[in-house]
């Protein structure tokens, strides 16, 4: 089955500044890459979806990027605000949908 | 509005004491299905459906059953509720099954204590 690693250690930033997390799995490349936002105590909300045979996706101040021969997304946050903590969770969508443990991304004001 | 329930969303039982959380959606959604999350393993599906009928075990099947009777329930059971069933639950729907892209909406989780 896939391993999947995000982030190991919780990303502080400073308001304004780019946050960039990194999702690496290791077996086979899924059909669709997915991203979420988890809050402390809720369900975690959906974000975004990348193909494989897409290499970069954007929504707002939202882009990930999908690399197949690295077997990894990146997920960046830019011109971060303090409502952007949270914990996000890449998930590798194939014929199951596996997540990452997440990374939890704190901006300071 | 769109959305997942769940049913208690917070629970304390006793070992051995049989346990039901309910799940349902109004989104008439084909896919649903269970995940718990522990600290530091993510999260880890428990069961799915298919549709009306159709079920199936995922990754962390023991100690937990479900059903599907309606398309928009999907309840959990735990038979005999053990300690290490202590963790966040959470239902989730989808259009379709996975792998085609579909994005899962979740529920607000239920977190369920076994002493």
């Amino acid at each position: 089955s896939q391993k999947i690693e995000q982030n190991s250690e919780a990303l502080n930033i400073q308001e304004g500044k780019t946050a960039t997390l990194t999702c690496n799995y290791t077996n086979y490349s899924p059909a669709y890459l997915q991203w979420y936002r988890q809050d402390p105590g809720r369900g975690p909300v959906f974000l975004l979806l990348i193909r494989e045979n897409e290499k970069e996706k954007r929504k707002e101040r939202l882009k990930v990027t999908f690399d197949t021969t690295l077997k990894q997304s990146l997920f960046h946050i830019t011109a971060s605000q303090p409502a952007d903590s949270a914990t996000y969770l890449c998930a590798l969508d194939d014929y199951k949908l596996s997540f990452g443990a997440g990374t939890t991304v704190t901006v300071r004001a | 509005e769109a959305q997942v329930t769940q049913n208690p969303r917070y629970l304390i039982t006793v070992t051995g004491k049989k346990l039901t959380v309910t799940c349902s959606q109004n989104m008439n959604h084909e896919y649903m299905s269970w995940y718990r999350q522990d600290p530091g393993l993510g999260l880890r599906q428990i069961y799915y459906s298919m549709n009306v009928e159709v079920t199936d075990k995922g990754d962390v099947p023991e100690g937990y059953k479900v059903s599907r009777k309606e398309k928009r329930n999907f309840p959990l059971i735990l038979e005999s509720p053990s300690p290490n069933q202590t963790s966040l639950y959470f239902c989730a729907s989808s259009l379709s099954r996975q792998g085609e892209g579909y994005e899962q909406y979740f529920g607000p989780g239920t977190r369920l204590t076994v002493t």
